[in-house]
């Protein structure tokens, strides 16, 4: 039971354009929502994060979108840029329950110049 | 960075072998964790640990154990090593619980 799903394994953007991954959850409890980014060879890095009590969360060219109702979110890169090229996973958890995190199965973000 | 180092980074090793994977932090942090990243499935948790000696299973925990005697470190045993265990594992920190870093990773090859 796949409880965070990221439906598309892969994305193309044009340098310059905006990036809009996408995130889709089932676990109603799931209330803090976080994004990693990871390069080949590398460990996950911690992009931005957003609690279920906003429904946007901005830091710099990237900004996470929640919709509570539809249990989904995005996280929208702007301007995409080659060095952004890079796998993206989206977490969720439930802060009041336990200390996990459930990771979905990543996007495949590619950059073109 | 967060200060966290995980050996050994690379390791190949025979079928039925007892593995150990070391991760190590310096920021003092109560939580740390040991997921396994395969193709197709994404960050899986093996297990976690929220104080010394304090530890709990992940989703994949079957043929894995560990142990935390002291805070900074976090061992990830693999008993008998399986083919099916050839994987990149990584270590994972977190003050709160929420927000996590993680360390360089390690690639394991069971032969």
């Amino acid at each position: 039971d796949q409880q965070v799903k990221q439906n598309s394994p892969s994305l193309s953007v044009q340098e310059g354009r905006i990036s809009i991954l996408n995130c889709d959850y089932t676990n109603s409890m799931f209330d803090y929502f976080l994004w990693y980014k990871k390069y080949p060879a590398e460990g996950p890095t911690f992009l931005i994060s957003i609690s279920s009590i906003k429904d946007k969360n901005e830091d710099g060219r990237f900004t996470v979108f929640l919709n509570k109702s539809a249990k989904h979110l995005s996280l929208h890169i702007v301007p995409s840029q080659p060095g952004d090229s890079a796998v993206y996973f989206c977490a969720a958890t439930n802060t009041g329950a336990n200390s996990k995190l459930t990771f979905g199965k990543g996007i495949t973000l590619s950059v073109r110049p | 960075d967060a200060g966290i180092t995980q050996s050994p980074r690379h390791k190949v090793t025979e079928t039925g072998t007892p593995v150990t994977l070391r991760c190590h932090q310096t920021e003092n942090h109560r939580y740390m964790y040991w997921y396994r990243q395969d193709p197709g499935h994404g960050l899986r948790l093996i297990h976690y640990s929220y104080g010394v000696k304090d530890t709990d299973k992940g989703e994949v925990s079957d043929g894995y154990s560990v142990s935390r005697s002291k805070t900074e470190d976090f061992l990830l045993t693999l008993e008998s090593a399986t083919s099916s265990q050839t994987s990149v594992y990584f270590c994972a920190i977190s003050k709160d619980a929420y927000e996590q870093y993680f360390g360089p990773g390690t690639r394991l090859t069971v032969t």
